[in-house]
């Protein structure tokens, strides 16, 4: 089937720093590639998410940024505080469709 | 965002037995979706359901092992037939947004363990 994938498994940063993960899809027939956050107990919770139109979108201190060409997209967390450790999961449609391929997720932790 | 409600929570279940999910949404929705998160794993979509026809299972699901119910635009329910202890994971609801069919949105989850 059509992977993502996503790097790295965890991240560790001190508050105030920026985060990055990063995800590569393989169905070229993706268009939209969506970004949940995941807290322990809890529902993945949608943060934001970006279309094939468009090359990057941000909102407030995150940020997604796609590159078609090379099927790679990137998450951006500026300024990080200790609430926004959680698991992150990207993920890409299947087949311009509705079903979504997820990566493996990225524990990310932000210490005071 | 809409509203997904999520019955049980949790529930720790004997090998061989049964459990059936329940998904209430606050809005209509055509389709429904099932995701399972293996402990310390991804979401993996086991079907989408919809209203007035049978489900549609995703490599490796059978019916049998998940049979799937949506009588009606707001509700569904997933049961997970004769559990090994493999089927120990978070089952999670999903619904797309209104207006918006691409942003999936998530219940909260069952966590069930099979002992």
């Amino acid at each position: 089937g059509e992977n993502v994938e996503q790097h790295p498994s965890t991240l560790s940063v001190q508050e105030g720093d920026s985060a990055v993960i990063k995800c590569t899809y393989s169905d070229s027939a993706s268009n939209y590639f969506p970004w949940y956050k995941q807290e322990l107990g809890k529902g993945p919770q949608l943060i934001i998410d970006i279309r094939s139109n468009v090359g990057e979108k941000k909102d407030q201190r995150i940020a997604v940024t796609l590159n078609k060409t090379a099927k790679h997209f990137s998450l951006h967390i500026t300024e990080t505080q200790p609430e926004d450790s959680a698991v992150y999961f990207c993920a890409a449609n299947r087949d311009s469709g509705y079903a979504l391929n997820f990566g493996k997720g990225t524990s990310l932790l932000v210490t005071p | 965002s809409a509203v997904i409600s999520q019955k049980p929570s949790r529930d720790i279940c004997q090998r061989g037995t049964s459990l059936t999910i329940q998904c209430q949404v606050d809005s209509q929705v055509t389709m429904m979706f099932w995701y399972r998160q293996q402990p310390g794993q991804s979401l993996t979509l086991i079907a989408t359901a919809n209203q007035g026809s049978e489900a549609t299972y995703e490599s490796g699901f059978v019916i049998d092992k998940f049979p799937i119910s949506r009588p009606n635009l707001t509700f569904s329910t997933l049961t997970v037939s004769n559990m090994s202890p493999e089927d120990s994971s978070i089952y999670l609801c999903s619904v797309p947004a209104y207006g918006a069919n691409e942003k999936l949105f998530f219940g909260s989850g069952t966590q069930l363990s099979v002992l």
